[in-house]
């Protein structure tokens, strides 16, 4: 069993619309959650840490649920410009990037 | 604004070449690491380092070593390219301990071996 589990997509989407991305995890002792974006051929970059009582930042939304060991991606009213790949990322350490495990990403295409 | 850059975008080597892929940061930062990409399998670590002149092995590390003589410098080496060493190669870096979960990352060197 994959350490980080995502659905590798892709989610096609019309502009407008919500959508919702999960992610399991297999350690049960993982300290931080976090989710990336990766634009086509580009450096992945953060998108959002994930704390857990939820967490908003304008249409997005993350949430931890510790004791399935699943994180979510929620964006509401999609853009365009959100066409990516959504990377879900584990911090399985106490600190420190070497504890960092990434998913193999989830790809969204936001659709006219 | 945070800068790691890595030198070359994209290579093209033979089988039994020596490789080397160069990372530079100027953020004053402590910690480096090589991730390599590829289709499916995500994200993997090869090598990472916590200072100048020290290094751990990451998940991956066979068939490469690393060189850090200048903290803002992190080398990835390929003794002998092999074609199974195809992918997308991504330097990073985190804001002090790492602990945030931010990591920057520069632009990517896609090795292609033929």
């Amino acid at each position: 069993r994959k350490e980080v589990e995502q659905d590798p997509g892709p989610f096609n989407v019309p502009e407008g619309a919500t959508v919702a991305f999960n992610c399991t995890y297999s350690n049960s002792a993982s300290q931080s959650f976090f989710w990336y974006r990766q634009d086509c051929r580009k450096e992945p970059k953060l998108l959002m840490s994930v704390y857990s009582s939820g967490n908003e930042d304008g249409r997005f939304t993350a949430q931890l649920n510790r004791a399935s060991q699943y994180i979510s991606l929620l964006i509401r009213d999609s853009k365009l410009s959100d066409s990516a790949t959504y990377l879900c990322v584990v911090n399985m350490g106490t600190g420190g990037g070497n504890k960092l495990t990434f998913g193999t990403g989830t790809q969204l295409k936001v659709e006219l | 604004d945070v800068k790691v850059t890595q030198s070359s975008r994209y290579l093209v080597k033979r089988t039994g070449e020596k490789v080397f892929l160069e990372c530079v940061q100027d953020m004053d930062h402590e910690n480096m690491f090589w991730y390599r990409q590829d289709p499916g399998l995500g994200l993997r670590l090869i090598y990472f380092s916590y200072d100048v002149k020290m290094k751990e092995k990451g998940d991956i590390p066979e068939g490469y070593s690393v060189s850090r003589e200048k903290k803002e410098r992190f080398s990835l080496i390929l003794e002998s390219a092999s074609t199974n060493q195809t992918s997308m190669y991504l330097c990073a870096s985190p804001p002090g301990t790492g602990a945030t979960g931010e990591l920057f990352f520069g632009e990517g060197s896609r090795l292609t071996v033929l």
